[in-house]
């Protein structure tokens, strides 16, 4: 079946520790992005992803680093969480660029206290 | 700065009412697409169109490039069509989205 897959689904973490969010495609697609979702402030694109080891920052990119160093994967990571980093995060793929359909994995609920 | 603009935020409608919600944009584009995420939250691609008119079952899309606006209908509207419906336009390698329209169709 094809898929975009996230990992964890709910994570509930404290200030300052490390994490690693997981993002793969069985698609073949050759980009991949990352975006948080807030109330009130909608979807917003943090990472970008063209190729193989071609990445970019989107509106909201601080406090995040991405890597792509196969073509189906695109982990995101918080190298040290702060609670404004709280939200709901979805990573999504598409066979070429920005303008073709997307495909979204399910979600990834952070809670950061 | 908004991109994207939708409206409107909120939406009831009683079943097999026609439905309308509206997306304006201020940047250049290469494609404008319409998602829907129903309660629970997973994010599902409706359309993806960069000029006229695109018709999937019971809904239809549309955009108008010079004046920058994008509607999404809905015919003889269900209440499984509730959910958040989102706007969003590929401007270069990125994506920008609209706030949503939360609609709820009621029996």
């Amino acid at each position: 079946e094809a898929q975009v897959t996230q990992n964890p689904r709910y994570l509930i973490t404290v200030t300052g520790k490390k994490l690693t969010v997981t993002c793969s495609q069985n698609m073949n697609h050759e980009y991949m992005s990352w975006y948080r979702q807030d109330p009130g402030l909608g979807l917003r694109q943090i990472y970008y992803s063209m190729n193989v080891e071609v990445t970019d920052k989107g509106d909201v990119p601080e406090g995040y680093k991405v890597s792509r160093k196969e073509k189906r994967n695109f982990p995101l990571i918080l190298e040290s969480p702060s609670p404004n980093q709280t939200s709901l995060y979805f990573c999504a793929s598409s066979p070429i660029s920005s303008g073709s359909t997307q495909y979204f994995g399910p979600g990834t609920r952070l809670t950061v206290l | 700065k908004n991109e994207v603009e939708q409206s409107p935020q909120n939406l009831t409608a009683q079943e097999g009412e026609f439905i309308t919600i509206n997306c304006s944009y201020s940047v250049g584009i290469s494609a404008l697409h319409w998602l829907q995420q129903h309660p629970g939250g997973g994010i599902v691609s409706l359309f993806m169109l960069s000029s006229g008119k695109k018709k999937h079952g019971r809904l239809i899309a549309t955009i108008n490039i010079q004046e920058k606006h994008s509607s999404l209908h809905i015919t003889a509207s269900h209440p499984r069509d509730s959910a958040v419906y989102i706007c969003a336009v590929s401007a270069g390698n990125q994506f920008y989205f609209g706030t949503g329209t939360s609609l709820t169709v009621i029996p």
